[in-house]
């Protein structure tokens, strides 16, 4: 079964500090992708990265970086010296095809990050 | 440039009655989808249009929720007759592509089924 799990529900921790948010997926298809999103409090979500199944390659943003597993099937976010407006809470979704050259998105449960100061 | 546009923010509304939440995508973007965000959990998705033809509807309660994209552009998302279970946030998408490419999401419409 497709599936997306995001096993912290909440994480808190003092500003400066760095902070990892796990995904680990389950699929069928040797063609996917990966995202993460950021859902701050003010609702609306906020696309962070897009990796596709074939490139695992790291990736660093800033203050955001990504480690992309194939052999784990894990897809995690790291925030290194986290600030307040990291606060939010972070959704790791799968997108995999469906008929007709559709995709459908398979989102986590999502982790509540709150970065005190 | 624009983000997706939706509008009200926020609707109460007693059980029964009925509730519209209008969504404008982003310009060029042929994909729009609506979700349903229950508090605590991710995202749902209740319909998608590819411009405006329906891709996926198969979690929207066609009972109760009906939505059209007419034109291929602007979209309503409706709910007649709601329910409590209904409270929740609605949240609308557009991507240009067909879901590889990163949707960019509304600020959501916070509806309370009172």
């Amino acid at each position: 079964a497709q599936k997306v799990t995001q096993a912290q529900t909440e994480i808190s921790v003092v500003e400066k500090e760095d902070v990892t948010l796990d995904c680990v997926y389950e699929t069928r298809d040797t063609t996917y992708y990966l995202f993460w999103y950021k859902q701050p409090p003010s609702g609306e979500l906020v696309f962070l990265i897009r990796r596709n199944s074939f490139d695992e390659q790291n990736e660093i943003s800033g203050r955001y970086s990504w480690n992309f597993q194939k052999s784990t099937s894990s897809f995690n976010f790291t925030i290194t010296a986290s600030q307040v407006v990291d606060s939010a809470v972070y959704f790791c979704a799968l997108s995999e095809a469906e008929a007709g050259n559709n995709r459908k998105l398979i989102w986590g449960l999502g982790t509540s990050l709150a970065v005190n100061p | 440039e624009a983000g997706v546009a939706q509008s009200p923010r926020y609707k109460i509304i007693e059980k029964r009655q009925s509730v519209a939440f209008w969504c404008n995508p982003i310009s060029g973007h042929a994909t729009l989808y609506w979700y349903q965000q229950i508090l605590g959990q991710g995202p749902k998705l209740l319909i998608q249009f590819q411009n405006n033809g329906v891709v996926d509807d198969s979690q929207l309660p066609k009972d109760r929720f009906s939505a059209e994209r007419l034109k291929g552009v602007d979209s309503t998302l409706k709910i007649q007759p709601a329910k409590l279970e209904d409270s929740a946030v609605y949240l609308c998408a557009s991507s240009f592509g067909r879901g590889n490419t990163e949707a960019f999401f509304g600020q959501g419409t916070r509806l309370t089924v009172v």
